[in-house]
């Protein structure tokens, strides 16, 4: 069964840190993942999505996959207060089914 | 752009009753609509998937004889929790993907489900 597994759960960060999610799948045969933000009572949201090995960067978000270590990442420079959510990374072995891991919880102290 | 709405955002019902709750996607043809169920337990669960010219899926420890989903144009998808209980509670999500945004998936707000 494929499994998401993020890590930590939470996290509390000061304003300006680098904030570093983790994230390990079960599939290297897949072929999309993406990281989900959940602000506190809203719908999650894609925030950065990649196909392939490497890297891509957003703004202060950045994303690295590696599928031979089945590892993705999100990386945040200068964290902000606005930055506190709850963050989902997501995997799709196909082209519809996405599995999410449990999430981990941001807080970005001012 | 791309909205899911979904309807109620809030319901409360009886032990052993039944709610229904609707998945809208607005601007945009959904191709699959997948329901998932969050809650502080158990987080991010994916109770069934359902696309296009295919028929719906349910994962592990879901059924249809539990939530029966309908899903009968592009656009629109409903479920239905039958004799909800305690463990029933929490968050229903629908995300829908489509259209030309390829694999993003766009969530709806949610339905709150809480059993009494």
């Amino acid at each position: 069964q494929q499994k998401v597994q993020q890590s930590p759960e939470s996290l509390i960060v000061p304003e300006g840190a680098m904030t570093s999610l983790n994230c390990t799948f079960s599939d290297s045969a897949s072929q999309y993942f993406a990281w989900y933000r959940q602000h506190s009572g809203k719908a999650p949201k894609a925030l950065m999505s990649i196909f392939s090995n490497g890297e891509k960067e957003e703004g202060r978000f950045t994303i690295h996959l590696n599928k031979a270590s089945l590892h993705f990442s999100l990386h945040i420079r200068d964290s902000q207060p606005s930055d506190s959510a709850l963050y989902l990374c997501a995997e799709d072995t196909n082209a519809y089914k996405v599995i999410f891991g449990k999430g981990t919880h941001l807080h970005v102290l001012p | 752009g791309a909205l899911v709405y979904q309807y109620p955002r809030r319901t409360i019902c009886k032990s052993g009753t039944s709610m229904r709750m609707e998945c809208q996607a607005v601007g945009f043809q959904a191709t699959s609509v997948a329901w998932y169920r969050q809650s502080p337990q158990k987080t991010f669960e994916l109770i069934a998937l359902s696309t296009v010219n295919s028929a719906i899926k349910y994962e592990q420890n879901f059924t249809q004889e539990k939530f029966p989903i309908s899903h009968p144009n592009l656009s629109f998808s409903s479920m239905t929790v039958l004799n909800a209980y305690l463990e029933d509670r929490g968050l229903y999500l629908c995300g829908a993907r489509g259209g030309t945004g390829g694999y993003e998936q766009y969530f709806g707000p949610g339905t709150r489900l809480t059993v009494l």
